[in-house]
């Protein structure tokens, strides 16, 4: 497609269930990366991979979330045992720059919108 | 990361220009200013990206004075489609590239 796609779209979980959040990023995009959202504030840096390359997970909340890209273009953020806290937007983005390039513009998809009760 | 400080909110009415300014203290020599604009239910959509001066583009100007430690916004005769948080970011490509700080942005409310 022509932008950064994401599935589910919304999805509400139990808590202590697992689950997996879809990206499928621009064609062509080297860096992708991911973002949470809670309401009322702005995005949050999670992950950021470079092809598959996993290059920054500083940003991930604790080990019960983990993020794979494994080809280099689709990937999945799953979060095992999710908690109350854990409800928030999941932003996606891509960009057709890598390492080096100057300047940041980044795309964005629609988000997960992940409920947890 | 260099940090950003912006007003929380600003309200204006449908024909005029806004101005929303960016606090930016420790930007570095090689740090780009970018803006976003948010949606309700939408991911954060691009609007201008500059380095120093002015930059302008179809949707809106970026003005960057020397120092570079502020930006402002300018949105020309905004509609009430304009209503949405606007987000400036500071940052720079490698593998800082997506490691960027939103802060809270700017709720802007444009009334008829």
């Amino acid at each position: 497609g022509a932008g950064v796609s994401q599935s589910p779209r919304y999805k509400v979980a139990k808590r202590g269930q697992d689950v997996a959040l879809r990206c499928d990023p621009i064609s062509g995009h080297v860096s992708l990366f991911w973002y949470q959202q809670a309401l009322g504030q702005g995005p949050e840096f999670l992950t950021y991979f470079q092809n598959e390359a996993q290059l920054d997970k500083s940003g991930l909340p604790s080990d019960r979330f983990f993020a794979e890209r494994p080809e280099g273009s689709v990937s999945t953020l799953k979060i095992q045992r999710t908690q109350q806290e854990d409800s928030a937007v999941y932003l996606c983005a891509s960009s057709p720059t890598g390492t080096g390039d100057s300047g940041n513009t980044i795309y964005f998809g629609e988000g997960s919108w992940l409920t947890v009760v | 990361l260099a940090k950003t400080t912006q007003p929380i909110s600003m309200d204006s009415y449908e024909g005029q220009e806004v101005n929303i300014t960016c606090s930016h203290n420790n930007i570095a020599t090689n740090d780009y200013i970018t803006w976003y604009q948010q949606f309700p239910s939408q991911g954060p959509r691009f609007i201008i990206q500059g380095y120093k001066t002015k930059v302008t583009n179809e949707v809106a100007s970026l003005f960057i004075p020397a120092d570079r430690k502020s930006s402002t916004l300018s949105l020309p005769r905004v509609s009430l489609s304009d209503t949405a948080v606007y987000y400036c970011l500071v940052g720079k490509g490698g593998s800082t590239l997506g490691r960027l700080y939103f802060g809270r942005g700017t709720q802007l409310t444009v009334w008829p």
